[in-house]
């Protein structure tokens, strides 16, 4: 089945504990993306790759950090998470980056006390 | 820096009743996509719609980019609770990046 995976689902840690959040997807995409979903904010979008070793930021990437080694994954890590950055991640792909369609993986809820 | 502004922002209606959903904005868009999230859920593409005036229909729901590609209008036809769900509308820009609405909650009671 054609997906978009992230692990973990929901995620609660403290200020200032190193996580990462992983993206895998099996559709043989070059593009992927990291957003955060905030309550009347939309989707924004943190980071994203054209392509393997190929990252840029996006409109909010302040305090994240991304890498895309492989195709299939693109990890999002925060090096010392702060509250503010309590939110709801998604990770998406799609086979180019001016492709019409992303598929949207479920979703990490992230609480950072 | 573009901006899609939806609205209602929030809406609950009963079984059988009909609604509309808008996404305006000041800038021009290249296409203009709507999704819809489920809870628990990522956004899942409905429809993608790319020229001045252009209506699409999916079933019970129609989509309508405006002339000058600058708004767009979602309608649902004798809603039921199925449909229930986050609506978002989505722009490519002139960067050609993707811009999401703020969203719309729609609620459809039994």
């Amino acid at each position: 089945e054609a997906q978009v995976t992230q692990n973990p689902r929901y995620l609660i840690t403290v200020t200032g504990k190193k996580l990462t959040v992983t993206c895998s997807q099996n559709m043989n995409h070059e593009y992927m993306s990291w957003y955060r979903q905030d309550p009347g904010l939309g989707l924004r979008q943190i980071y994203y790759s054209m392509n393997v070793e190929v990252t840029d930021k996006g409109d909010v990437p302040e305090g994240y950090k991304v890498s895309r080694k492989e195709k299939r994954n693109f990890p999002l890590i925060l090096e010392s998470p702060s509250p503010n950055q309590t939110s709801l991640y998604f990770c998406a792909s799609s086979l180019t980056w001016v492709s019409y369609e992303q598929y949207f993986g479920p979703g990490t809820r992230l609480t950072v006390t | 820096t573009q901006l899609l502004e939806q609205s209602p922002q929030f809406l609950s209606i009963q079984e059988g009743e009909n609604l509309t959903v808008y996404c305006n904005s000041s800038s021009v868009f290249s296409s203009l996509q709507w999704y819809r999230q489920e809870p628990g859920e990522g956004p899942v593409l409905l429809v993608t719609v790319v020229t001045g005036g252009e209506v699409k229909k999916l079933k019970r729901l129609t989509f309508q980019f405006g002339d000058a590609r600058k708004d767009s209008s979602l309608h649902i036809t004798a809603a039921q609770p199925g449909d229930t769900g986050l609506y978002l509308c989505a722009g490519r820009g002139a960067t050609n990046k993707l811009i999401f609405g703020t969203g719309t909650l729609l609620a459809v009671q039994p």
